[in-house]
C-alpha cells in the first residue's frame, strides 16, 4: 500500500531535550511538509522540501530542524529552543515541487507533549 | 495577507439532512483550494480539490463549489450519515507553494 507513515504516534519530552519525529513515503513523491496543529487552529507550515537535499523555512520554523537526505524520508527534530512544542504535528506530501496544482496527502499524525 | 475563516466552528444535524460548510478567504488570487475531513487523533483526507480555473468538484455525496470573486468556497454534503462526523478543513494555495488552512468545521451527524 502507498501512503505516508508517521512515527512515533505519541511522543512524550522532557524540557530541554530534543525529539525527532518521523515521516516516510513511498508515493514517490517530490515534495514533502511538515505542519503543526494547534486545538482551534488551521494548521501551521513548520518546513518543506521541494526535493532531496533543499528544504525551506515554512511560517513557523523557528526552534525546528530538518533534513531531506532521501527522497522518501523527512524527519522533523524539535528542538529545546522551541518554548511551546506541545502540538500535534503533521506530515504531508505532495507529487510535485509544491501543492500549486497538486494534492498535498497527509501521514497520520504524532501527538507530541512536553512533561 | 491571506486569511481563511470557516463559518460555523460547529455543526450539529441529524442523519439525513443535506448540508453547506462554508470556507472564505480574504485574497482571490488563489492557484487552488483543497477541503479535507480530520477524524479526531487523525491525519488529514483529502477530499476535493479545486483549481483556481474551476468552479465546482464532484465526488459521490459531495460536491465543492469555488467563488474567486466573492472569496468564497462551499462544501455540499447530500444525505448525512452519522459516519459523515469529522471535522472538516479547506485550504487554499495563494501563491506558489504558500498553502493557508482554515480553523476547521466541526460537524456531527446525529442518528
Amino acid at each position: 500500500d502507498g501512503g505516508i507513515t508517521q512515527s512515533p504516534k505519541y511522543l512524550f519530552r522532557k524540557e530541554g531535550q530534543n525529539v525527532t519525529l518521523s515521516c516516510e513515503q513511498n508515493l514517490n513523491h517530490d515534495a514533502m511538509y511538515w505542519y503543526r496543529q494547534d486545538p482551534g487552529q488551521g494548521l501551521r507550515l513548520i518546513y518543506y522540501s521541494q526535493i532531496v537535499n533543499d528544504f525551506q523555512k515554512g511560517d513557523i520554523a523557528e526552534g525546528y530542524s530538518v533534513s531531506r537526505e532521501k527522497k522518501e524520508s523527512f524527519p522533523l527534530t524539535v528542538t529545546s529552543a522551541q518554548k511551546n512544542p506541545t502540538a500535534f504535528y503533521l506530515c504531508a506530501s505532495s507529487i510535485d515541487r509544491g501543492p500549486a496544482y497538486n494534492e498535498q496527502f497527509f501521514g497520520p499524525g504524532t501527538r507530541l507533549t512536553v512533561l | 495577507k491571506q486569511e481563511v475563516t470557516q463559518i460555523p466552528a460547529a455543526l450539529s444535524v441529524p442523519e439525513g439532512e443535506n448540508l453547506v460548510l462554508n470556507c472564505s478567504f480574504t485574497d482571490s488570487a488563489i492557484y487552488n483550494l483543497q477541503w479535507f475531513r480530520q477524524d479526531p487523533g487523525k491525519g488529514l483526507t483529502s477530499l476535493l480539490l479545486i483549481q483556481s480555473s474551476q468552479r465546482e468538484q464532484t465526488s459521490g455525496r459531495l460536491n465543492a463549489s469555488l467563488d474567486k470573486s466573492s472569496g468564497r468556497s462551499t462544501l455540499y454534503i447530500a444525505a448525512s450519515q452519522p459516519g459523515d462526523s469529522a471535522t472538516y478543513l479547506c485550504a487554499v494555495v495563494t501563491s506558489y507553494d504558500k498553502v493557508i488552512f482554515g480553523p476547521g468545521t466541526s460537524l456531527s451527524v446525529i442518528p
